[in-house]
């Protein structure tokens, strides 16, 4: 089963709205990070949390990290239209007979739609 | 600089046609690879990763495989597509100093 899951699914807003999604892991962890996808593209990494961190801060994007819990939140503050995009969690887990960074395993995402 | 390069964009193969589909990284060395799979509305499933040249791992049970002839080329096949291969699918490297990044995908279509 994925590593990561993701609430709410799907998620809509109005412009100028903050939005959180929330993303519960099982194992753990080294670091967590968040991606953006843009409908039929490819990803694009937003920031990276490490086990031993509480909070990030990245422009409009904070996230948080809770190791008890196993859990994560990513708010985006003062939405905009182009903040439309479905927003993935993923932790990296070790990889045997490597020394190099883990594999990313997905949570199934949440979908964001920011209305103008 | 490290750049990624997945192709083609798009791809449309009959069922039972062989499929062959090519990742090549550039500005690192003994990166790790990754091949991704995103069916429609859902997450990525990692379907095979490579630590090393001529080393695949599988992380799933399917009817593809995977190959790494080089250290920066990794390749996706398989002998015969069935309907159930269509999707969305991602290459993507990892090297310690650069955190993960990921090419543009290639969108599978099987008819």
């Amino acid at each position: 089963s994925q590593q990561g899951e993701e609430d709410p699914q799907a998620l809509s807003i109005q412009e100028g709205e903050n939005a959180t999604m929330n993303c519960s892991y099982k194992t753990s962890i080294n670091n967590l990070q968040w991606y953006r996808q843009n409908s039929g593209r490819g990803l694009v990494h937003l920031i990276l949390i490490r086990s031993n961190e509480r909070e990030k801060h990245s422009g409009r994007l904070r996230v948080t990290l809770d190791t008890s819990k196993k859990s994560s939140s990513l708010l985006i503050t003062a939405s905009r239209a182009a903040d439309t995009a479905s927003y993935f969690c993923a932790t990296a887990l070790p990889l045997h007979g490597s020394s190099n960074t883990g594999k990313l395993i997905f949570g199934q995402g949440t979908t964001l739609q920011v209305k103008p | 600089s490290q750049t990624i390069h997945q192709w083609p964009a798009t791809l449309v193969q009959p069922v039972g046609s062989p499929l062959s589909l090519e990742c090549t990284v550039e500005g690192t060395s003994n990166p790790n690879l990754y091949w991704y799979r995103q069916a429609a509305g859902r997450g990525l499933q990692l379907l095979f990763y490579s630590v090393g040249i001529g080393q695949i791992s599988s992380e799933v049970p399917q009817n593809l495989s995977a190959s790494r002839p080089q250290d920066r080329q990794f390749i996706l096949s398989s002998k015969k597509l069935l309907l159930s291969d269509s999707g969305f699918y991602l290459c993507a490297w990892s090297e310690s100093r650069y955190g993960y990044t990921f090419g543009s995908g290639t969108r599978l279509t099987v008819v």
